[in-house]
């Protein structure tokens, strides 16, 4: 069964850094997401891109977050500068030929800011 | 903001049906009814959607009611492993250039006991 792919599964880095986390969505899917979720708290929606641009955002994506799809199969969230309240899981998700089809969610990436 | 209401927390007796109900008193005509569960800090999973009729598939049933108000999601014969939090959304129709978000809310943290 296809499934969505996200590496690293944890990451540490210092405040200040610039992160990059990875993303593999399902071959034939058309939508992809960015969503976030900070300890015990709810998961919040980031982003959604579709034809290789953001159609949508929150208000937690600043100019310190970017996405890309660099090479028709991996999706990335980079982060600038990396602040303390950015330590939170970061799932990746893609949905197919219709934006209110089913999303699958990857396993999530644990980033964690010192 | 979600617009949906849900219990906090329900428990059930493993090998019981599991009946979690979903207010959405606010529903629009263009918005389908979506639930999701997430299993201990794991990628959100698909569950099953609809918009006015009663749905099922391999995992849960969906049970809407006439006015479209509120909804229960119901696991036939619940099992440990069903043990997760559920979260109900309502999501509207999108055209094709529409993000598709999922707004999630703290949902319903199920225990299913032995």
């Amino acid at each position: 069964e296809p499934e969505v792919t996200q590496t690293p599964s944890h990451q540490v880095t210092q405040m200040g850094q610039e992160v990059i986390l990875r993303c593999v969505p399902i071959s034939n899917h058309l939508y992809f997401y960015w969503y976030r979720q900070i300890l015990g708290q709810k998961v919040e929606f980031l982003v959604s891109f579709y034809n290789n641009e953001i159609s949508e955002k929150s208000e937690i994506f600043d100019d310190q977050f970017s996405v890309e799809r660099p090479d028709g199969s991996n999706f990335t969230l980079k982060i600038r500068s990396t602040k303390l309240e950015d330590s939170a899981m970061y799932f990746c998700a893609s949905s197919g030929q219709v934006a209110h089809n089913e999303q699958f969610f990857g396993p999530g990436t644990r980033l964690t800011v010192l | 903001d979600a617009k949906t209401t849900q219990p906090t927390s329900m428990d059930c007796a493993e090998g019981r049906a599991a009946n979690l109900p979903c207010n959405h008193s606010t529903i629009s005509g263009n918005e389908y009814v979506y639930w999701y569960r997430q299993i201990h800090s794991q990628g959100p999973q698909y569950i099953i959607h609809g918009l006015k009729n009663n749905e099922t598939n391999e995992m849960a049933s969906l049970i809407i009611t006439e006015d479209r108000k509120s909804s229960t999601l119901i696991l036939p014969h619940a099992t440990l492993r069903d043990t997760a939090v559920y979260y109900c959304i309502v999501r509207p129709i999108g055209t094709t250039n529409q993000g598709g978000k999922l707004i999630f809310g703290q949902g319903t943290e199920l225990s299913v006991k032995p």
